[in-house]
């Protein structure tokens, strides 16, 4: 069955520090990884994705991920936390052999704090 | 922004009433989405439209009712809910609905059900 797992409730960084948000994943195929963020009262925006190609996507905000497939892993990470990047944080996985063309399987969520 | 509004951002009712969410996308594309956010939990596809065709219904109960009238809008008509029915409800959008294309979401509407 298809899952993900973002295994933090809560990260807690300060501000300048190198920051990172784990998720791991099973599928059966070969996943397409999405990352995602929600600001208070906002609805989600799109950070990046893993579709095929390179393991290293860069995202938006100068947030980027690895793709590592022996470690069913795709962590987000960012050199130098800002404050502003305090929010919560989804990943997000699609199934190549998924019965539904349509469903992603979703995290429960991280939420960061950057302290200052 | 991102495209993609919904209206109302706030609404509280009755489990008696009926009322209805609004979304709309300014982005020109293909496919729209509602999802159910609750606290602690993953988000929850409830319908996906594609070209105003309804695609996915992912075992919605039937006091939920969508409708696309064009590709641009979409619709939850609400009735009989129940207080468990109170979350977070997104509207989506992408180019196409596939697999690999990213998602645009609007800002939700906060349920509360009475």
């Amino acid at each position: 069955a298809q899952s993900v797992a973002q295994p933090e409730d809560q990260v807690n960084v300060a501000e300048g520090n190198p920051l990172t948000v784990k998720c791991t994943y099973s599928v059966s195929g070969n996943p397409y990884l999405f990352w995602y963020v929600q600001y208070p009262n906002r609805g989600l925006q799109f950070l990046l994705k893993y579709i095929t190609g390179d393991n290293l996507v860069k995202g938006s905000y100068g947030f980027e991920a690895e793709f590592n497939k022996s470690q069913t892993s795709f962590h987000l990470k960012k050199p130098s936390a800002l404050v502003s990047d305090s929010a919560l944080y989804f990943c997000a996985v699609r199934d190549t052999l998924q019965d539904s063309n349509y469903q992603l399987i979703w995290g429960a969520g991280t939420k960061l704090i950057i302290k200052p | 922004e991102t495209g993609v509004t919904q209206t109302p951002r706030h609404l509280v009712m009755g489990m008696t009433n009926k009322k209805s969410l609004k979304c709309e996308q300014h982005l020109g594309h293909n496919a729209m989405y509602w999802y159910k956010q609750s606290a602690k939990k993953p988000l929850e596809l409830m319908f996906v439209y594609s070209l105003e065709e309804r695609v996915e219904n992912n075992s919605v109960p039937s006091r939920f009712s969508p409708e696309c009238p064009n590709s641009s809008h979409l619709f939850l008509h609400l009735h009989t809910l129940q207080p468990e029915d109170s979350a977070l409800y997104l509207c989506a959008s992408s180019q196409e609905a596939t697999p690999y294309n990213e998602q645009f979401f609007g800002p939700g509407t906060r349920l509360t059900v009475l």
